[in-house]
């Protein structure tokens, strides 16, 4: 039962290259999202998708695109990347509007 | 603006010694408190979900309360695996983001055998 997977584990880049951050859940669930965690702050929301083809910006989305061609897969896409983007990231999903989210393991991100 | 605030930040007790987090919002309007723990190197992992006023739930040696301004996280005789960082995120009734989360910083529990 793997729940929301997220690849790579950890990566570092140079300032301006681009990458995308993986995530993939095997839950059939609609709704998934990205989340940022920096130091002495919350997580904090990207992007979002209520279903595949659907997606919307959250409170931090600059620097960052996603797209979610199917339910199961939504890729985090760094078009150019700057050292403020250096954080932890999760993606996560839920079932429902009203249900709770679950997280996968995140993915460490160095920029230089 | 929306606000969620959790203290303290970081709590040390003994391995017995019951305590409670707390998790203070101000939002335009409340759908659901949720619970996380968050272990070192790991994702968010869900506790519980209250959505109105008077509202409690349990698990293991957990419980958590809403009321209209705050939710408490109440730990009764910690154990050493307890430890972790405990999130309130609050979900906002309305809005564009059908989905949207807001997070607390987090408290981190620290429980000594």
């Amino acid at each position: 039962n793997a729940g929301v997977t997220q690849t790579p584990k950890f990566q570092v880049l140079k300032t301006g290259q681009s990458m995308t951050l993986q995530c993939a859940q095997d839950m059939n669930h609609e709704y998934m999202s990205w989340y940022r965690q920096d130091p002495g702050m919350g997580l904090r929301l990207i992007h979002y998708s209520v279903g595949a083809g659907i997606t919307d910006q959250g409170e931090v989305p600059n620097g960052y695109n996603v797209s979610r061609s199917t339910t199961e897969d939504f890729p985090l896409r760094l078009l150019s990347a700057a050292p403020s983007q250096t954080s932890v990231y999760f993606c996560a999903s839920a079932g429902g509007e009203s249900q709770p989210q679950h997280f996968g393991d995140g993915t460490r991100l160095s920029i230089l | 603006e929306d606000q969620v605030t959790q203290s303290p930040e970081a709590l040390r007790l003994q391995e017995g010694e019951s305590s409670s987090l707390n998790c203070s919002y101000t939002v335009s309007g409340l759908r659901g408190l949720f619970w996380y723990r968050q272990d070192p190197g790991k994702g968010p992992e869900f506790l519980f979900t209250l959505y109105s006023a008077g509202e409690e739930k349990e698990k293991e040696r957990l419980k958590a309360t809403l009321t209209k301004k705050e939710s408490f996280l109440h730990i009764t005789a910690p154990k050493p695996e307890d430890s972790a960082t405990y999130l309130c995120a609050v979900r906002l009734l309305g809005g564009g983001a059908t989905n949207k989360l807001i997070f607390g910083t987090g408290t981190l529990l620290a429980v000594q055998p």
